[in-house]
């Protein structure tokens, strides 16, 4: 089963607007931790924003914000007054906690962010 | 800001042939990941390495690979006879902690095509 959920294939959005990139997530630990990373044709991996499973606060890091409903198990990233240099590919990541032995991050398959002018 | 380098950017390699991918970690950080992505497709864990040997390996990690921290700085990814569905980017990661919170900071991988 997947761990990590990211149904939006690709969007296009008019430059200004607002975008929610959304993501869901299995993880039957506690504590957790999701990640939120850009992707620009370029090919780097770029991180954008984390939120906590044990944080009250959704985070927020510049125009970036990430909606945290828990009891939904969802993550979704919110871009404010989008830009052209926004255009991307944007994964959505977890990283699972001590009751879980692994050592990684795993990824969604993405959501392929196009701005348009 | 410290940032995790990986060298060679781009690697052309014929099948058969070895392959060592480089990546130089931020300076204090233990934990030490490589990751694959093909073609624009999901991104992959290969393995993590901490303390001078494998934590955690994927089914993708076969005996083809190994990964090695030949010195303080330096940490690689060997392919032994490499073929064709190798041709991939491959990202290095590093983390300061081994935890939920901590964030894996990539460096901006190396595109390896094998032909």
């Amino acid at each position: 089963a997947q761990k990590i959920t990211q149904t939006q294939p690709g969007m296009f959005v008019q430059e200004k607007e607002a975008v929610t990139l959304d993501c869901t997530y299995d993880t039957s630990d506690q504590s957790y931790g999701l990640f939120w990373y850009k992707q620009p044709s370029s090919g780097e991996m770029i991180f954008l924003i984390y939120q906590g499973s044990y944080d009250e606060q959704n985070a927020t890091e510049g125009r970036y914000s990430l909606n945290f409903q828990k009891a939904r198990k969802s993550a979704n990233l919110v871009i404010s007054a989008s830009q052209l240099g926004d255009s991307a590919m944007y994964f959505c990541a977890m990283r699972e906690g001590k009751e879980n032995r692994d050592d990684k991050i795993i990824f969604g398959k993405g959501t392929r962010l196009h701005i348009l002018p | 800001e410290p940032e995790v380098t990986q060298t060679p950017s781009h690697q052309v390699t014929q099948m058969g042939q070895e392959v060592i991918l480089r990546c130089v970690p931020i300076s204090n950080h233990l934990y030490f990941y490589w990751y694959r992505q093909i073609l624009g497709q999901k991104v992959e864990f290969l393995v993590s390495f901490y303390n001078n040997e494998i934590s955690e390996k994927s089914e993708i990690f076969d005996d083809q690979f190994s990964v090695e921290r030949p010195d303080g700085s330096n940490f690689t990814l060997k392919i032994r006879s490499t073929k064709l569905e190798d041709s991939a980017m491959y990202f290095c990661a590093s983390s300061d902690y081994r935890d939920y919170n901590s964030p894996l900071h990539f460096g901006n991988g190396t595109r390896l095509t094998v032909t």
